[in-house]
């Protein structure tokens, strides 16, 4: 069966530290997102990308990038860690349209702390 | 600035009420989505609603779109403790995934 998995499903690091998350998904989606959750605000977006190479910025992209070299992974890369962005990370993937009214098939998340 | 509040924000009732969770926002939405999230889980799509007005079932659950694409609800009828979860609304403004906005959830707990 199709998947999109999280990797690792817990991080706690140092602040100032570079750390990568991973996602992974064998639907065959073009379409992949990073979010993260925090209490008190949903689910709020940090990248996306619409396919192989191309990357877009959410709205809470600072201190956040992203690289797409394939179709099934988009890794998540804070270059410098820092407490504010301690928080629950979720990647999904979606077919095609840009309609935004797609099926978004989300990953189980990463929850990473920042000390 | 949050486009979209969920009211309430946490409800606890017992099993076999009735509960509806609203999704509010000023602005205008081309869709819009609920989702329902268990914990240590990412969020599962439940329905997507796009005509003004429109009303989805979905067995004990009732989504409904406002007329003039501005708002939502989620009724449930007789609720059952599977129905715990955190249940959030998403709506897409035309303009691709940029203009996907996610509400600010609605967390249920349904006592046996």
């Amino acid at each position: 069966d199709a998947e999109i998995t999280q990797s690792p499903r817990h991080k706690i690091t140092e602040t100032g530290r570079q750390v990568t998350l991973a996602c992974h998904q064998t639907w065959n989606h073009n379409n992949m997102f990073w979010y993260r959750q925090d209490l008190g605000h949903g689910l709020r977006l940090i990248h996306y990308s619409y396919g192989v190479q191309d990357t877009n910025k959410g709205e809470v992209s600072d201190g956040y990038s992203v690289s797409r070299s394939n179709t099934e992974d988009l890794p998540l890369t804070l270059e410098s860690a820092a407490s504010s962005q301690t928080s629950v990370y979720f990647c999904a993937s979606s077919e095609s349209s840009l309609a935004g009214t797609d099926t978004q098939y989300f990953g189980p998340g990463t929850r990473l702390t920042v000390l | 600035t949050q486009l979209l509040e969920q009211s309430p924000q946490f409800l606890s009732i017992q099993e076999g009420e009735n509960l509806t969770v609203y999704c509010n926002s000023s602005s205008v939405f081309s869709s819009l989505q609920w989702y329902r999230q268990e914990p240590g889980e990412g969020p599962v799509l439940l329905v997507t609603v796009v005509t003004g007005g429109e009303v989805k079932k979905l067995k004990r659950l009732t989504f409904q779109f406002g007329d003039a694409r501005k708002d939502s609800s989620l009724h449930i009828t007789a609720a059952q403790p599977g129905d715990t979860g955190l249940y959030l609304c998403a709506g897409a403004r035309s303009g691709g995934y940029q203009k996907v906005t996610f509400g600010t959830g609605t967390k249920l707990q349904v006592i046996p």
